[in-house]
């Protein structure tokens, strides 16, 4: 079946930091990829989509490219700031038979930025 | 423009009482979704619905149910609450197609004693 792995977190950062969270997923067909982003006590929310291969996405200074020849979707920003504190959830739809698009999730992963 | 609202926010139970979680979407989104999410245990499905009426299970659908009797509305029942539902639960809505994002409710907090 469909998978997203992502980096065990947390990440921790200082302030202006280079991110990067990994992640690769296995799916048939030609999924669509999501970033979500869950700040504390909040439901998720999206962050950044793309739904074809060599897409890129981008929100809030943050970026992914999704490489289909490595299957990988990786999250990036170039400098972090501690409001950047939260959990990130890489995530794929397709269609996965019978017009049903269930999504899946990787675990997710915290990131801490200190000041 | 609500968004996805979840009631209640906070709901303590003791072992073996019911409860209904309501989650209701003003986005006119034929899917909708009930996660619970656990430390160290990401996102879990529990059940999902692709339109009025029409229900189907998730991954860990066991000691719940649930109900779709209006497109905006999304029912998760307990019968008959455990130590082990204790969690945070999840509400989320989309349009039917793989390049569309879920949007998600602010989740309700259950604790069973």
């Amino acid at each position: 079946g469909d998978s997203v792995t992502q980096m065990e977190g947390p990440v921790t950062l200082s302030e202006e930091a280079f991110l990067t969270i990994n992640c690769t997923y296995t799916a048939t067909g030609y999924p669509s990829l999501f970033w979500y982003v869950q700040y504390p006590g909040e439901g998720l929310q999206l962050l950044l989509k793309a739904t074809k291969a060599d897409d890129k996405g981008s929100n809030k200074g943050f970026e992914a490219t999704y490489r289909k020849e490595t299957t990988s979707f990786h999250l990036e920003k170039g400098s972090v700031q501690v409001s950047d504190s939260a959990v990130y959830f890489c995530a794929l739809s397709r269609n996965s038979g019978g017009g049903s698009y269930i999504p899946t999730f990787g675990r997710g992963t915290s990131l801490i930025v200190h000041p | 423009n609500a968004g996805v609202t979840q009631t209640p926010k906070f709901r303590v139970l003791k072992t073996g009482q019911s409860m209904t979680l309501l989650c209701a979407q003003d986005m006119n989104h034929e899917y909708m979704y009930w996660y619970r999410q656990d430390p160290g245990m990401g996102l879990r499905l529990i059940h999902y619905s692709v339109g009025e009426g029409t229900t189907a299970k998730g991954e860990v659908p066991d000691g719940y149910n649930v109900s779709r009797l209006k497109k905006q509305n999304f029912l998760l029942g307990l019968e008959s609450a455990a130590p082990s539902q204790t969690s945070v639960y999840f509400c989320a809505s989309s349009l039917a197609g793989s390049s569309y994002e879920q949007y998600f409710g602010p989740g309700t907090r259950l604790t069973v004693t």
